[in-house]
């Protein structure tokens, strides 16, 4: 069966301090992968998806950037974060030819 | 344009009882996708459904049951004898073909506090 784990759960940053979010997939080759953004009490926010390795599509421009250095690896990343970059991150996965997607369960970042 | 609309931003109802969250859907697609999902106190989202437009059978599943009608692009969820782990947030979300980008439109959210 196939597994998506992400971390850290929950982390505390500074303002201006780098980010560095990482998620993995087990179980399945070749998925869509998709980090989203959920502001506290606010929905669903599409911040970027990889149909590959290095093919990255961003949804919304902003301090955030993301990576795939390996098929079922996705990092999302900051060189210097900011208050509204709180909130909860959440991986994602979806097999190549479906599209349902399946979420881990999520990093809590809050920016102090 | 794709839209999903949850009135409904948060319904409480006492243990037992049944619960009718709603969600209300627009596209020009036709073929497309409409999933529920169950958010937990916890965070991880939850898969519950996919539906395709061309099957408007009503499904079942334990205590949880969807009611399509694409006459009122509706996808209804009810819960029925409702108890307090059904507590979460609940997302409804449409997609297009599955040879669009597989992106997901959301809804709002509804919050469901069921009271013991």
């Amino acid at each position: 069966s196939q597994t998506i784990h992400q971390w850290p759960a929950t982390l505390v940053q500074p303002v201006g301090s780098p980010l560095s979010l990482e998620c993995t997939v087990e179980g399945t080759s070749n998925p869509n992968l998709y980090w989203y953004r959920q502001a506290a009490g606010r929905g669903l926010q599409l911040l970027f998806y990889s149909v590959g390795i290095g093919q990255i599509s961003s949804e919304v421009p902003q301090n955030l950037s993301a990576s795939r250095p390996q098929d079922r690896q996705f990092i999302l990343s900051s060189k210097k974060l900011l208050l509204s970059d709180s909130g909860f991150y959440l991986c994602a996965w979806s097999r190549r030819s479906g599209n349902t997607i399946y979420f881990g369960e999520g990093s809590w970042l809050t920016v102090v | 344009a794709q839209k999903v609309t949850q009135a409904q931003t948060e319904i409480s109802v006492v243990e037992k009882e049944d619960v009718t969250l709603d969600c209300v859907y627009e596209t020009r697609d036709t073929t497309y996708y409409l999933f529920w999902y169950k958010q937990p106190p916890s965070g991880e989202l939850v898969f519950l459904i996919r539906r395709n437009s061309f099957d408007e059978q009503n499904e079942i599943s334990g205590r949880y049951s969807w009611n399509f009608q694409k006459s009122t692009s509706s996808f209804n969820f009810t819960i029925t004898a409702s108890q307090v782990v059904d507590s979460a947030v609940y997302f409804c979300a449409l997609s297009g073909p599955m040879d669009s980008n597989y992106q997901l439109i959301w809804g709002a959210g509804t919050k469901l506090i069921i009271k013991p």
